[in-house]
């Protein structure tokens, strides 16, 4: 079965360095990946996608992520983080009956 | 502003009650999905339904059910409420029907069963 997994609940990092989200897969067949961002009492934002092409996929916000087959790893990063990003994000696979299923979360504290 | 609108924002019922929570899709999306997110369980997929008919089905209970009318818009049936119940319930729409597009949440319904 498809699955994602992101092995860390929290990521602690100071504004202006760089950071990075972590998430592993499990498909059968071509992987079709998603990142979302939940801020407080809101819902879940769209911030990127890997579905083909290129390994570096950039998205909202200025984050990417990079896509890495031999890994199975879809890890999100950004090159400055800032405190507004501060929240949860989700990393998410598309499963054989073309749902989503969603990691476990990971919630990212920027630091001033 | 997703597009997304789901009503109530927040719940509050006793165990063994029955809710219904509302979804409107952004204009011209086809695809409703619905998710349960609590702190133990994380997001579940519960169910999606593409143009009026169920398409798939996840972790959805016995004691829930959906549907989408014609006008697309979806409701979310709990009934015989239990404390484990209580969570944020989440509805999101996408123009597809397959799941390589991006998914438009809205802001959920908090539901509190006491």
């Amino acid at each position: 079965a498809q699955s994602v997994a992101q092995p860390e609940d929290q990521v602690n990092v100071a504004e202006g360095n760089p950071l990075t989200v972590k998430c592993t897969y499990s498909v059968s067949g071509n992987p079709y990946l998603f990142w979302y961002v939940q801020y407080p009492n809101r819902g879940l934002q769209f911030l990127l996608k890997y579905i083909t092409g290129d390994n570096l996929v950039k998205g909202s916000y200025g984050f990417e992520a990079e896509f890495n087959k031999s890994q199975t790893s879809f890890h999100l990063k950004k090159p400055s983080a800032l405190v507004s990003d501060s929240a949860l994000y989700f990393c998410a696979v598309r499963d054989d009956t073309d749902k989503l299923i969603f990691g476990t979360g990971t919630r990212l504290q920027v630091f001033p | 502003d997703s597009g997304v609108t789901q009503t109530p924002k927040h719940l509050i019922t006793a165990t063994g009650q029955r809710v219904t929570l509302r979804c409107s899709p952004r204009s011209g999306d086809l695809s409703v999905y619905w998710y349960q997110q609590s702190l133990d369980q994380g997001l579940q997929f519960l169910i999606q339904y593409y143009n009026g008919e169920e398409r798939a089905k996840g972790n959805i209970l016995e004691r829930f059910s959906a549907q989408q009318f014609p006008d697309l818009h979806s409701e979310l049936n709990l009934s015989s409420l239990e404390l484990g119940d209580s969570a944020l319930y989440f509805c999101a729409s996408s123009v597809s029907e397959v799941g390589v597009g991006e998914l438009f949440f809205g802001e959920g319904s908090r539901l509190t069963v006491l």
